[in-house]
This record gives C-alpha cells, structure tokens and sequence, in this order.
C-alpha cells in the first residue's frame, strides 16, 4: 500500500521555540490532514488541506499542501508545553470518491517534547 | 466532543479466547473505522463500515471481523485471540468521505 515518511520521528525542543515537520509521499494526495495525538487518548484533528499549495492556520499551527501533491509540512510556532504528543500526518488520494476514507494513509507520527 | 465510545477501555485475555471491541456513536455519521496503533507502525486501518451492514477489509483485517446492524455500534471481533493482536485498537467515526475522522478514547487489548 501507499506509504508515508514522516519526520523527524522525534524532537525535544525548548519551550517558545518554533516546530517544523513534514511529510513525503511517493504517491498524489488530493487531502492532507494532521493529527495531534495525546498520550493514553485518541487522536484529534488539527488541520485539513484540501488544495496543492494551500497554507492553513490553526492558532499557533500552520500548515501547507505542498504544490507537487507529494508532501504536506506542519509548523508549531512560540512552543508551549501542552503542544506535547505525537502529530501524525494523512493523506488521502482520493475526496468524495464515494469509497470512504478508508483510502487514508497515516504517517509513523513525530514525537514531540517540550522542555519548560 | 465527537460522541463516540468504546468499551471495555482496557482488556486482559489468554490466547485462543474470542474478544469483541464495542464501538459507539451518538453522531448518525455514516462511516465508522477500527484501527489498531502499534509502536513503529502508527495506525493500521483493520476494518471499516460506510452503512447498516456495510463493511469491508482494510489493510490488515487477517484474524479479525466486524458487523454493523445499528447505525450507532460498530463491533470489532476477534474469533481467537493471538499474541500478535496486542494493541491498542481506536474506533473512529466520520459523517463524509473527506477523511476528517473523529477518534474514540481507545481499547488496550492484552493478549497473554
């Protein structure tokens, strides 16, 4: 099946500090999504992109659909210790293609760790 | 918060023995998805259902089943219970086909 490489795996970043991490696809998504995962809970959506080159905001989170439809990237800016968790990436080939999401193709996850 | 619930949150079992994993929603969305988490290996879709006795196969269903007679529930089951079915299993829930899920708590299965 369709794979995605996200990275980096992990990171221990200073709080106040900016985040970036990204993902790559050897396949065309028409979707990405993020996904912010707290520990001991399910994961919750941050951000969904649905357009090459779209650049979307969340708060502090931003995050674009890159133009060639092969990699997405999620920034975190001015870091907080609550931004802690694993943030998947996903992406889907195909919207409203009457299938279901079934199609979705989670990342590995990024590990993030905030020191206060 | 997306009304999904799934239960037992945690569960112990011997190899060998039948586990079901409930899955419940008070959203009326459509579709409905079990996947395991595993370290290494992020989330695997195993089963997923698009209506009313509606499911098909996901990406590693081997050694499991599910059914859908309610709108609402969505039951994982596991016939025989191996090692290697350890995890942590999520039910999710979406109303579209956008893949904008919303993710149940989890259910921790051990399997001994």
């Amino acid at each position: 099946g369709q794979q995605l490489n996200q990275s980096p795996q992990s990171m221990f970043i200073q709080e106040g500090e900016d985040v970036s991490m990204n993902c790559t696809s050897s396949s065309i998504f028409n979707t990405w999504l993020w996904y912010k995962q707290d520990p001991g809970e399910g994961p919750v959506l941050l951000i969904a992109l649905y357009k090459a080159g779209e650049l979307t905001s969340n708060g502090r989170l931003t995050a674009q659909f890159g133009i060639t439809r092969k990699d997405s990237f999620l920034n975190i800016s001015a870091s907080i210790p609550s931004d802690v968790g694993i943030y998947f990436c996903a992406g889907q080939p195909d919207r409203y293609s009457g299938a279901g999401s079934y199609q979705l193709t989670f990342g590995k996850g990024t590990k993030l760790s905030v020191i206060p | 918060d997306a009304g999904i619930t799934q239960s037992p949150r945690h569960k112990v079992t011997e190899t060998g023995t039948p586990v079901t994993l409930r899955c419940h929603q008070t959203e009326n969305h459509r579709y409905m998805y079990w996947y395991r988490q595993d370290p290494g290996h992020g989330l695997r879709l195993i089963h997923y259902s698009y209506g009313v006795k509606d499911t098909d196969k996901g990406e590693v269903s081997d050694g499991y089943s599910v059914s859908r007679s309610k709108t609402e529930d969505f039951l994982l089951t596991l016939e025989s219970a191996t090692s290697s079915q350890t995890s942590v299993y999520f039910c999710a829930i979406s109303g579209q086909d956008t893949g904008e899920l919303f993710f149940g708590e989890g259910s921790r299965l051990t399997v001994l």
